[in-house]
């Protein structure tokens, strides 16, 4: 069976630092690119950052530059989202999902059940 | 960015009945463009991509179109567990982006 599942999420401090991971199974995680998509509670999506399958190429949204890290490993098929200088506005799932095709820019048709993120003081 | 806009907003229908959801993109996007659908407490389902190809195990009666800056998705005879947000996204140019949702809701 293709998964995903998200691990990692929590409350957190504003300023503060997390690392979500997502843990690939049941197809090639090497032959695509990968994504982080979050939802803000009773909002809409918004992608957060993908990266390609040799990890030579990340891209990112404009709200977490030089705040969040995605990151890969093939050999544990696994991905990572670090965050860190957490925000209120950093609070919501956050989703890892697959992006079709093995090219970077296509839909994502695998998503993890989500992992919740919380910061608040 | 490209900016996605949805239409309605929220979509009052009957259980038989047809729906129709618009999306619209601030430049062109060509055929780029993905559906989702979301129910509550769950992760979104991709519905279709290249605007109109339907991904696997999606039902007939959904159907895609559009392309440039207009898109549709079209249910021809709403079922119980077709209730839910469907959200439009980008995939033409960085950022991806999402429209903000379309809430079909049973009449």
């Amino acid at each position: 069976e293709v998964q995903l599942v998200e691990s990692g999420g929590g409350l957190v401090q504003p300023g503060g630092s997390l690392r979500l991971s997502c843990a690939a199974s049941g197809f090639t995680f090497g032959s695509y690119w990968m994504s982080w998509v979050r939802q803000a509670p009773g909002k809409g999506l918004e992608w957060v950052a993908s990266i390609k399958q040799d990890a030579s190429e990340r891209h990112d949204v404009d709200s977490v530059k030089g705040r969040f890290t995605i990151s890969r490993d093939t050999a544990k098929n696994s991905l990572w989202l670090q965050m860190n200088s957490l925000r209120a506005e950093d609070t919501a799932v956050y989703y890892c999902a697959r992006v079709r095709g093995g090219y970077g820019l296509d839909a994502f048709d695998i998503w993890g059940q989500g992992t919740m993120v919380t910061v608040s003081s | 960015e490209i900016v996605m806009t949805q239409s309605p907003a929220t979509l009052s229908v009957s259980p038989g009945e047809r729906a129709t959801l618009s999306c619209r993109a601030s430049q062109s996007v060509s055929i780029d463009l993905a559906w989702y659908q979301q129910k509550p407490g769950q992760a979104p389902r991709l519905l279709f991509y290249r605007a109109s190809t339907r991904a696997t195990g999606i039902p007939a009666r959904f159907s895609g179109s559009g392309s440039g800056t207009e898109f549709t998705l079209t249910i021809s005879s709403l079922q119980s567990e077709d209730f839910a947000i469907y959200y439009c996204q980008q995939y033409n140019t960085w950022p991806y982006t999402f429209g903000q949702g379309t809430k079909l809701e049973i009449k």
